[in-house]
């Protein structure tokens, strides 16, 4: 089955503490990213990457970091976690970015409910 | 700062009945646009891909884009109970890369 598969669903942890999120899809599109969705605020992006380590920062990068080592991985990386980071976070990859096709829309993950105390 | 707006709604339409959902935008340069439909608790899904001036059909969905007017919709036709989700508007647009961004959602209640 064609998916982007994030772990975990959920976590909780304390200010500091470095988590990694994982990020990973069968699919061997091009594109991937990271978003946050918040209440009122939409899903807004922190992290994208074009290609095998070719990542740039999105419009809410402060605090996280990714990597792309492999093209079906992208982990989100959050070195000292604090509790303005408590958000739902999803992992999205599309095939392209040409901007004229369907191609371009996002396959999302499940999304992972992260809670920072 | 470059922007997809919608109302938040939610609305609220009888089963059978057309919902529309609107969207606007402030870049020109967006080229292209998704809606997504997001079920509570789940991960938005793409339902509808437009390009180009006009109406684009899928079933019993229909998006239409106007560049002038930079506005764009989605029309479901024969609302279903099933259809009760929130619907995100987002715009792609050629700046470095192709960017996306997403509105902050429209949520539909269709009443049986």
């Amino acid at each position: 089955e064609a998916q982007v598969t994030q772990n975990p669903r959920y976590l909780i942890t304390v200010t500091g503490k470095k988590l990694t999120v994982t990020c990973s899809q069968n699919m061997n599109h091009e594109y991937m990213s990271w978003y946050r969705q918040d209440p009122g605020l939409g899903l807004r992006q922190i992290y994208y990457s074009m290609n095998v380590e070719v990542t740039d920062k999105g419009d809410v990068p402060e605090g996280y970091k990714v990597s792309r080592k492999e093209k079906r991985n992208f982990p989100l990386i959050l070195e000292s976690p604090s509790p303005n980071q408590t958000s739902l976070y999803f992992c999205a990859s599309s095939l392209s970015w040409t901007g004229r096709g369907y191609d371009d829309g996002y396959t999302f993950g499940s999304g992972t409910r992260l809670t920072v105390v | 700062q470059k922007e997809v707006e919608q109302n938040s709604g939610p609305l609220s339409v009888p089963e059978g009945a057309i919902a529309s959902l609107n969207c606007t935008y402030s870049d020109r340069g967006s080229q292209s646009f998704f809606w997504y439909r997001q079920y509570s608790g789940k991960s938005p899904e793409l339902i509808m891909f437009i390009y180009s001036n006009g109406d684009k059909e899928d079933g019993r969905f229909t998006a239409q884009l106007n560049k002038a007017s930079q506005y764009v919709s989605l029309l479901i036709r024969d609302s279903q109970p099933s259809d009760s989700a929130t619907y995100l508007c987002a715009g792609m647009n050629s700046g470095g890369y192709q960017k996306v961004t997403f509105g902050t959602g429209t949520k539909l209640q269709v009443i049986p």
